[in-house]
């Protein structure tokens, strides 16, 4: 059965700080992963879309790697700013199913 | 491109009563996901929809939940009765394919139902 940690559960850095989001699953046979953002009392917005034949995805200060061998990505997010506070989420798809599984979150706040 | 869209936003209601939650997912959007949400968790998948047939309910509990996708647009998702430990957020979700080419698995999630049972 996959199972998806993250790690930290919440985060405080200071504005213009690069950080780092992990997640980890214990089945290396998915299909893909991806990243979501969660703004409070919103859905879910998709961030980067990983294929598990991929390495990393990029987008603007936001880079995704994925070592699917080891179970791990990791969600790199480069100057942070305060408009980056918000929940972020790592799902899982494997290869036999199309369900996504939800990691439960790494809650981010970043200060003025 | 109209985004997913759910009602009610939040429902309060006591346990033992009923509620139902409707969702309209962006057009053309063959599968339709519902996800359950309870506070600090990850959404979870309770049931998901190809055009009007179930795909997956494994994780529906089938004795106070139900969801129907009547000619394959809408959804309703209901509970009787509701519990103390369904309060959640139950979130939509669609795509336009269940699986394939990259940009098409992409989810678009609604806003979300609150839901307080009390």
């Amino acid at each position: 059965k996959q199972e998806v940690t993250q790690i930290p559960a919440a985060l405080s850095v200071p504005e213009g700080e690069n950080l780092v989001l992990n997640c980890s699953f214990t089945d290396s046979a998915i299909y893909n992963l991806q990243w979501f953002r969660q703004d409070p009392g919103k859905g879910l917005t998709s961030l980067l879309l990983i294929q598990s034949s991929q390495r990393e995805q990029t987008s603007g200060r936001l880079n995704a790697s994925l070592d699917k061998s080891s179970g791990r990505s990791t969600l790199y997010i480069a100057a942070s700013q305060p408009g980056d506070s918000a929940t972020y989420l790592c799902a899982v798809r494997g290869d036999s199913s199309y369900k996504l599984i939800f990691g439960s979150g790494t809650r981010l706040l970043v200060r003025p | 491109e109209a985004g997913v869209a759910q009602s009610p936003r939040y429902k309060i209601i006591e346990k033992r009563q009923s509620v139902a939650f409707w969702c309209n997912p962006i057009s053309g959007h063959a599968t339709l996901y519902w996800y359950q949400q309870i506070l600090g968790q990850g959404p979870k998948l309770l049931i998901q929809f190809q055009n009007n047939g179930v795909v997956d309910d494994s994780q529906l509990p089938k004795d106070r939940f139900s969801a129907e996708r009547l000619k394959g647009v809408d959804s309703t998702l209901k509970i009787q009765p509701a519990k103390l430990e369904d309060s959640a957020v139950y979130l939509c979700a669609s795509s336009f394919l269940a699986g394939g080419i990259s940009g098409a698995n992409v989810l678009t999630f609604g806003a979300g139902s609150r839901l307080t049972v009390l």
